[in-house]
């Protein structure tokens, strides 16, 4: 199924690094959102965005809503070692749908 | 206020069996979503239920079913099972389906020997 590009891949930090990645789409959006999934788990939501240019904070956690609507960025901010997982974008556009991204998976270097 | 609950949380069938996974949504949400997630890959939407009705189906093939219950509860069916069908499968529940936004449960992890 369709999926959208999301980079990097992987990403491999220090604790107390800052961290970005961002996911892109070849279609627009009016929904975009973001998981963390944990080894095992079900994926738990961080952000929620829905507004073109929109900016929302959660703690350390700052998305965007990309003005073109067709891309979203993910930023955390002085990284912790429970920060690990792997980030998921999602979007949607209007009734369809969720269209997940492929995952950006973060490794904290002790 | 419970979250999407899942059962059971693990189990093992070997290939040509059947398999029922269950899924319960946060109360008061009616669309039930399942995921189909592979060992170190991506989530692969299969299928959605909204008020009783499938909206919408994945790529994946017919052995692939389901239902909606009337108190919004969902059960994903495999049939014939294959190696391939091995992995941790997810339900989420969303409020409203245009504009919610979707809870996950845990997950059932499938193992097909």
């Amino acid at each position: 199924g369709q999926q959208l590009n999301q980079s990097p891949q992987s990403m491999f930090i220090q604790e107390g690094e800052d961290v970005s990645m961002n996911c892109t789409s070849s279609s627009i959006f009016n929904t975009w959102l973001w998981y963390k999934q944990d080894p095992g788990e079900g994926p738990v939501l961080l952000i929620a965005l829905y507004k073109a240019g929109e900016l929302t904070s959660n703690g350390r956690l700052t998305a965007q809503f990309g003005i073109t609507r067709k891309d979203s960025f993910l930023n955390i901010s002085a990284s912790i070692p429970s920060d690990v997982g792997i980030y998921f974008c999602a979007g949607r556009l209007g009734n369809e749908k969720l269209t997940f991204g492929t995952g950006t998976r973060l490794t904290i270097i002790p | 206020e419970a979250g999407v609950t899942q059962s059971p949380t693990h189990l093992i069938k070997t290939r040509g069996q059947q398999v029922t996974l269950r899924c319960s949504p946060i109360s008061g949400h009616t669309s039930v979503y399942w995921y189909q997630q592979a060992l170190g890959l991506g989530l692969q939407f299969l299928l959605w239920y909204d008020e009783g009705e499938e909206r919408n189906r994945g790529n994946f093939p017919p052995r692939f079913s389901g239902r909606q219950f009337p108190n919004y509860s969902s059960e994903l069916n495999v049939n014939a099972l294959e190696l391939e069908d091995s992995a941790l499968y997810l339900c989420a529940s969303s409020l409203v389906v245009s504009t919610d936004t979707q809870y996950f449960g845990p997950g059932t992890r499938l193992t097909v020997l």
